[in-house]
């Protein structure tokens, strides 16, 4: 069964530091990762998505990486706002049942003025 | 265009009362997705429909939970004789298939 754990569970930064919140996953079978971003009391918003051929994707301060041999990505933040404040969760697309996802459990960002 | 939505955003229902929640996906995307999220838990996938009909229903965590899908578009999850502990976000995502999932903001459902 496909497992996906996000360290740290939370994290606080001064503003303007870079960042790397990580993700790993127990099988490595998968079609695809992404990362997403939640707001209190909202939906998901879709940062990033990597295809398991893929090694990463960028998207303006915002790299993701993929090492699926290893079972671990990285959202690595760069000049971090205190609006990037929010959970931010990894989830992975297994090849076995390659449509739905499975979650970790998210790590909480707060970035300090 | 227009995402995901998803009424209503709220319900506060009694225990043992029925409901049902809606979702309208993105317009053209055959894939449908309920997932729910609880407090201080991940989220799980409950369902999945591909056009109408849904090939996996494993998610589901009792016979109270039921969803449909009309017309390859709109879907309701009914949760019939609510409980306790079926308070939680209800996500509703959509896609193409094997595409990217994009996401409603949810319907908060809280039982008394």
């Amino acid at each position: 069964k496909q497992e996906v754990t996000q360290i740290p569970a939370a994290l606080s930064v001064p503003e303007g530091e870079n960042l790397v919140l990580n993700c790993s996953f127990t099988d490595s079978a998968i079609y695809n990762l992404q990362w997403f971003r939640q707001d209190p009391g909202k939906g998901l918003t879709s940062l990033l998505l990597i295809q398991s051929s893929q090694r990463e994707q960028t998207s303006g301060r915002l790299n993701a990486s993929l090492d699926k041999s290893s079972g671990r990505s990285t959202l690595y933040i760069a000049a971090s706002q205190p609006g990037d404040s929010a959970t931010y969760l990894c989830a992975v697309r297994p090849r076995g049942s390659n449509y739905k996802l499975t979650f970790g459990k998210g790590t909480l960002l707060t970035v300090n003025p | 265009g227009a995402g995901v939505s998803q009424s209503p955003s709220n319900k506060v229902t009694e225990k043992g009362k029925d409901v049902e929640l809606r979702c309208d996906p993105i317009s053209g995307h055959t894939a449908l997705y309920w997932y729910r999220q609880s407090l201080g838990q991940g989220l799980e996938f409950l369902i999945y429909f591909q056009g109408n009909s849904a090939p996996d229903k494993s998610g589901l965590p009792s016979d109270r939970f039921s969803a449909e899908r009309t017309g390859g578009s709109v879907s309701t999850l009914t949760i019939q004789r609510t409980q306790q502990e079926d308070s939680a976000v209800y996500l509703c995502a959509s896609s193409l298939i094997l595409g990217e999932q994009y996401f409603g903001p949810g319907t908060r459902l809280t039982v008394t």
